[in-house]
Order: C-alpha cells, then sequence, then structure tokens
C-alpha cells in the first residue's frame, strides 16, 4: 500500500524559512518522480514543484521560483522542500504527491504551512 | 498561467448523472491529452480518478468517466451517489507547467 507522510508544517513569519518532509513507502521511491501541490485555506490546488526519480531533474512554479528548493533522498525515501523567503500568500496545506509525469496517482494528506506575523 | 475554467458548483440526485466541464486553451487540455481528474473530500487529500483523458486507475468505479472536446474536458459521474458528494478538480499538462489544475467543481447530491 502506497503512503505518503507530510511533516514539518507550522506557523513561520514572513520572510522566514521552513523545510518540509514527505516520506514515502509501498513503492520503489527511486524510479518515481515526485511532486508538491499546495491549497490555500478555502481555495484549489497550485502545482509548487517536482523532482525526478534520480533528483537530477527539478521544476517549479513561478511563484515560487528562486524562493523553493526541492531535493530527495533516495536512500530515506524522502522528498524534501525547502521554503525560503516565505510570504502571507504562502499560506496553504502542502500536500506530495507520486509523480507519473502526466498525472499524480498517490497524495499525502498535508502539512499546513502558515505565514503570519 | 490561468487555472482552467470549472463550474463552481453542480449537484443532482441519487442515479442522476453530472458533468463536470473543464475549459481551457490550445496550450494545455486542446494540446495535450494529459487531462486528469482529482476527487477531494473536505479535509482528505486528493484522489486520482481518471487520468490521460478518460482511462480509471484500478479500483475507481465505472460511473466515472472522462472525454475531452477541443479545449474542454469533461468528467461525468453516472448513477450518483452519496459518497460521490466531493469537490473535484481537473488538471492538465500545459506548454510551462507540468500540472494545471482548474478552480475546482463542488458536486452536491440532492
Amino acid at each position: 500500500e502506497v503512503q505518503l507522510l507530510e511533516s514539518g508544517g507550522g506557523l513561520v513569519q514572513p520572510g522566514g524559512s521552513l523545510r518540509l518532509s514527505c516520506a514515502a513507502s509501498g513503492f520503489t521511491f527511486s524510479i518515481y518522480a515526485m511532486s508538491w501541490v499546495r491549497q490555500a485555506p478555502g481555495k484549489g490546488l497550485e502545482w509548487v514543484s517536482a523532482i525526478s526519480g534520480s533528483g537530477g531533474d527539478t521544476y517549479y512554479a513561478d511563484s515560487v521560483k528562486g524562493r523553493f528548493t526541492v531535493s530527495r533522498d533516495n536512500s530515506k525515501n524522502t522528498v524534501f522542500l525547502q521554503m525560503n523567503s516565505l510570504r502571507a500568500e504562502d499560506t496553504a496545506v502542502y500536500h506530495c504527491a507520486k509523480d507519473r509525469w502526466e498525472w499524480l496517482d498517490y497524495w499525502g494528506q498535508g502539512t499546513l504551512v502558515t505565514v503570519s506575523s | 498561467q490561468s487555472a482552467l475554467t470549472q463550474p463552481r458548483s453542480v449537484s443532482g440526485s441519487p442515479g442522476q448523472s453530472v458533468t463536470i466541464s473543464c475549459t481551457g486553451t490550445s496550450s494545455d487540455v486542446g494540446a495535450y491529452n494529459y487531462v486528469s481528474w482529482y476527487q477531494q473530500h473536505p479535509g482528505k487529500a486528493p484522489k486520482l480518478m481518471i487520468y490521460d483523458v478518460s482511462k480509471r486507475p484500478s479500483g475507481v468505479p465505472d460511473r466515472f468517466s472522462g472525454s475531452k472536446s477541443g479545449n474542454t474536458a469533461s468528467l461525468t459521474i453516472s448513477g450518483l451517489q452519496a459518497e460521490d458528494e466531493a469537490d473535484y478538480y481537473c488538471c492538465s499538462y500545459a506548454d510551462t507547467y507540468p500540472y494545471l489544475f482548474g478552480t475546482g467543481t463542488k458536486v452536491t447530491v440532492l
């Protein structure tokens, strides 16, 4: 059974940093890309970032480019999202998802990030 | 890039059919057969319901079907059931983004 468990969310001040983690199990982690998708309170889904299975290719939405960095540790079946220079508009639940490059077939429950002073 | 356009809400009685539209452009929905649909119950993780326009993952009831014509994709739920009440999001590959989501549609079972 595929399981994705995010952690690392919390309350952070504008301009601050946070590192999210997503622990995966139930599939061969290293051969699949992974994505991060966020959902602001009461709003829709927004794709944030993706990383290839090897970690050699990364992709970002324009809204986070230059501020967020995605990485992965295939020895620990974990993908990370380092978020710097956080803004109020980054407040959202952040989901990680198993990425098939054309669709996202499994999603985690998400971790809430609140950017506020 | 702007989100794909979906109706804010649709509703139907148990047993009826409802169709959710998802309108994009020739740079996303119209250009690629990579449309997927996700169901999200309140407070839960999204669940993949349709991929590649019309394919159903294992375990998804055949009451759910997808199609596309031009720049508009559609999700049809036939034989509506109470557990189908949820938010639904379409998603398409786009020229500049691997995943461009729709605005979301709330399905209400009357």
